[in-house]
Formats: C-alpha cells, structure tokens, sequence
C-alpha cells in the first residue's frame, strides 16, 4: 500500500534554532501534502496545506513565518519550525493525498521537543 | 462547510467484546468515509474506508456501514483484542477531509 515517510521521527533542539522535519509519499505523487498538530490526548489540528509549486495555505492562528513550508517536488513537502520556542513542543504529522486513490496517508510523526 | 461529529470519545470493552464508534456528517457532497487508528506516538493508520455508493464494507473483525440518508457512518470491530486499544479518528471527504474528535478504545484484558 501507500507510504508516506517522515523524517525525523524525533528531535530535540535548543530554544532559538530551527528544525526542518521532511515528510515524503513513497509510491505515489501528491500534489498535496498537510501538516498538522497534535497534543496529548487530542485530535489533530490542522495547521497548513502544502501544494506542490505553490504556496501554503495556513489555517487561521498558525504563523507562517514561524512555520515554514515548501513543497517543492511531488514527493516531498518540508516543514521548518523557526526560532523554536519550548512551547512548539509538540508531535507533528504530515499527509498526503493520494489522488487516484481519493484518499488521504499520514506519515509517522515527528516528536519535537524544545529546550 | 462539513461538520463531523464522533462518538463515543471514549470506550472500554472486554476483550472479546464488540466495539462500535460512530460518526455523522452534515455535507450531502461527501462521497469518501475513512477510517484511522492512531496507537500512541505514532501516525494514524488508515484501516477501511468506504465510498458512497456502498452500504457496507468488512474486513475481517472490522467493518464499516454507512448510511447516506442518515448521513452518518459506523466502524465496527467484533472479538476486540487488547491490540485494538488506540484513539480512532472518522473521516468525510468530498474535495476537502474533515476529520472526527477521535475515540480513545481500551480493550480489557
């Protein structure tokens, strides 16, 4: 079936620098990639659309500037968490769709602690 | 836009035991019902889904039914095993996902 990589499954980085987490669809092309968040013991929270060649949509509340994406090529979309702060600490999931599948598969996850 | 709604958010069943977690949505458009299993610290996993020109759909222990009229669709999973213990999120999709608030399954050994 579909797979969709996320790299890396964990970091932790000191407060101030930035972290790149990459999420890439292995067998299929998706023209469109998300990212989300999630804190413990609640459901997803949508903070971006990536589209390949163009740029993110950001769902409303989530900085752009902080949190950067670039969907380069159809298998890889990245999201750059920028001058991280303790309170960015958080587990981070992409998907992607598949498109001729109609339907939508996440990647692993991301923990990112900040300290 | 679409609304969808889960319940319960959460369950606890003995081992053996069925479970059933349901989901409606508002949007008449949407046409694709996902279903995904998210065990701790990980990504969520699709396990079925189901189009809108089916009624049923199984898949060994796990099933989904979906009733178009009612609007509102139901996963399914008989002899639970402690395994089966992880939140499970619905989905409805017509150009836009929309996902449920999740319910967090335990499975009693």
């Amino acid at each position: 079936g579909a797979v969709v990589s996320q790299h890396p499954s964990w970091v932790i980085c000191k407060s101030g620098t930035s972290v790149k987490i990459e999420c890439r669809s292995l067998d299929f092309q998706a023209t469109t990639m998300f990212w989300y968040r999630q804190f413990p013991k609640q459901s997803l929270m949508l903070m971006a659309t990536s589209n390949e060649g163009s740029k993110a949509t950001y769902e409303q509340g989530v900085e752009k500037d902080k949190f950067l994406i670039n969907h380069a090529s159809l298998t890889l979309s990245t999201l750059t968490v920028t001058s991280a702060h303790p309170e960015d600490s958080s587990f981070y999931i992409c998907s992607a769709r598949a498109l001729a599948r109609n339907t939508i598969y996440f990647g692993e996850g991301s923990w990112l602690t900040v300290v | 836009g679409e609304n969808v709604e889960q319940h319960p958010s959460t369950l606890s069943v003995q081992e053996g035991d069925s479970a059933v977690i349901k989901c409606t949505y508002s949007d008449s458009a949407s046409n694709y019902f996902p279903w995904y299993k998210q065990e701790l610290g990980k990504g969520p996993q699709l396990i079925i889904d189901i189009r809108s020109n089916v009624g049923e759909k199984k898949d060994q222990r796990i099933a989904v039914t979906l009733n178009k009229t009612a609007k509102h669709f139901s996963l399914h999973i008989t002899e639970t095993q402690p395994e089966d213990s992880a939140v499970y999120f619905c989905a409805a999709t017509g150009n836009q996902f929309y996902f449920g608030t999740g319910t967090s399954l335990t499975v009693i050994p």
